[in-house]
């Protein structure tokens, strides 16, 4: 089946430190890949997306790149802020796996200190 | 626009009592789903509908039951609590599954 790997959190920067956030996946077939964020105490925002190899997803100064050869899409920032302090969420749907159901990793927490 | 709409925001029921979380959407979208969020263990798919009058079941579906008998209206229900549903619940909602998920601001729920 489907799976999405993130690494490890709690990932803790300075502000204005470049940020990278690694993501991982497997999929039966040629999927869309997602970055959702999520701010304490809310639900998850849809931060940015890619469908098909090569794009490049960007929002707010993040970016991803859809990578088929390596089955990855990287969540950067150049500089991040304390107010980019979250859990980050990496996610894919694939309607050719025959399954309606998104797949999500288990997220990533981002501190920003000042 | 309101987007997805979750109530009630906070809940404290004891063992053995029942409740239903309602999950309402403004934007057409067909396909709706439920999750627990748990320290730890991620987004856990409950259960999740692909239309009006449809539902499936998701990762962990005991203990829960669901309607969609409405387009715009997502119905969890608990028909006997357990301090292991003690969560915070999150719906999502997307006309699509490659335009992205809408969520909602979550309901948590803590039972004694």
């Amino acid at each position: 089946g489907d799976s999405v790997t993130q690494m490890e959190g709690p990932v803790t920067l300075s502000e204005e430190a470049f940020l990278t956030i690694n993501c991982t996946y497997t999929a039966t077939g040629y999927p869309s890949l997602f970055w959702y964020v999520q701010y304490p105490g809310e639900g998850l925002q849809l931060l940015l997306k890619a469908t098909k190899a090569d794009d490049k997803g960007s929002n707010k100064g993040f970016e991803a790149t859809y990578r088929k050869e390596t089955t990855s899409f990287h969540l950067e920032k150049g500089s991040v802020q304390v107010s980019d302090s979250a859990v980050y969420f990496c996610a894919l749907s694939d309607l050719e796996g025959g399954s309606y159901i998104p797949t999500f990793g288990r997220g990533t927490s981002l501190i920003v200190h000042p | 626009n309101a987007g997805v709409t979750q109530t009630p925001k906070f809940r404290v029921l004891k063992t053995g009592q029942s409740m239903t979380l309602l999950c309402a959407q403004d934007m057409n979208h067909e396909y709706m789903y439920w999750y627990r969020q748990d320290p730890g263990m991620g987004l856990r798919l409950i259960h999740y509908s692909v239309g009006e009058g449809t539902t499936a079941k998701g990762e962990v579906p005991d203990g829960y039951n669901v309607s969609r008998l409405k387009k715009q209206n997502f119905l969890l229900g608990l028909e006997s609590a357990a301090p292991s549903q003690t969560s915070v619940y999150f719906c999502a909602s997307t006309p699509g599954l490659f335009y992205g998920y809408t969520f909602g601001s979550g309901t948590r729920l803590t039972v004694v």
